[in-house]
């Protein structure tokens, strides 16, 4: 299966600052998604990446607060933006091959 | 809304017992169903996908099915403590978009 990394692995911010995490897929693949695991919590689909198009959201996530891009078919982006405390969490990228849905190793996120 | 139930545990097994792990689901429309293993710290990997009612094999891991009751299980024969772990089940219309629960913790006691 291919390889999926993510950056960072894990960091500490400030409220109502923004970070991107990136994720790296080693061979291309058609979809990729954005999940969130909040301590405790399952994990919960943020968004479908697509490739050339704006991501499709779901229900209780929005575009200015997690913008996402896909600008091929090996790589994507998700931006916490203007962050809150609320926003501390794990966010893990995933890809689709086949009809197995593989997870990177996520990213910790400490919003103080 | 769709929801999917799992008992948080922990669920605790000697070593070599059958583990059995449950899971309801809410939304008749879901076809497919998965059962992913994560261990502390680590990101889920998925253990094996089950779409139609009855049982599916491997290796020591079985899944089941019932749809009518809108119930999956998985099965661990022959536990190992390297099984120790927390199991989510998840379900979906199809191969993404997926609805976890909050996953069983299973502690295998040597």
């Amino acid at each position: 299966s291919a390889v999926i990394s993510q950056k960072p692995s894990r960091d500490i911010c400030q409220r109502g600052t923004s970070l991107t995490i990136q994720c790296q897929v080693d061979s291309q693949v058609t979809m990729m998604f954005w999940y969130r695991q909040q301590p405790g919590q399952s994990l919960t689909l943020i968004a479908t990446a697509n490739q050339g198009s704006e991501a499709t959201y779901e229900s209780g996530f929005v575009i200015d607060k997690f913008p996402i891009s896909r600008p091929n078919l090996t790589f994507s982006t998700l931006t916490v933006s203007n962050m809150s405390p609320e926003d501390s969490s794990i966010y893990l990228c995933s890809d689709l091959q086949g009809d197995e849905q593989f997870f990177g190793p996520g990213t910790r996120l400490t919003v103080l | 809304q769709k929801e999917v139930e799992q008992n948080s545990g922990p669920l605790s097994v000697p070593e070599g017992a059958i583990a059995s792990l449950n899971c309801t689901y809410s939304d008749r429309g879901s076809q497919s169903f998965f059962w992913y293993r994560q261990y502390s710290g680590k990101s889920p990997e998925l253990i094996m996908f089950i779409y139609s009612n009855g049982d599916k094999e491997d290796g020591r891991f079985t899944a089941q099915l019932n749809k009518a009751s809108q119930y999956v299980s998985l099965l661990i024969r022959d536990s190992q403590p390297s099984d120790s772990a927390t199991y989510l089940c998840a379900s979906g219309a199809g191969s993404y978009q997926l609805t976890f629960g909050k996953g069983t913790k299973l502690s295998v006691i040597p």
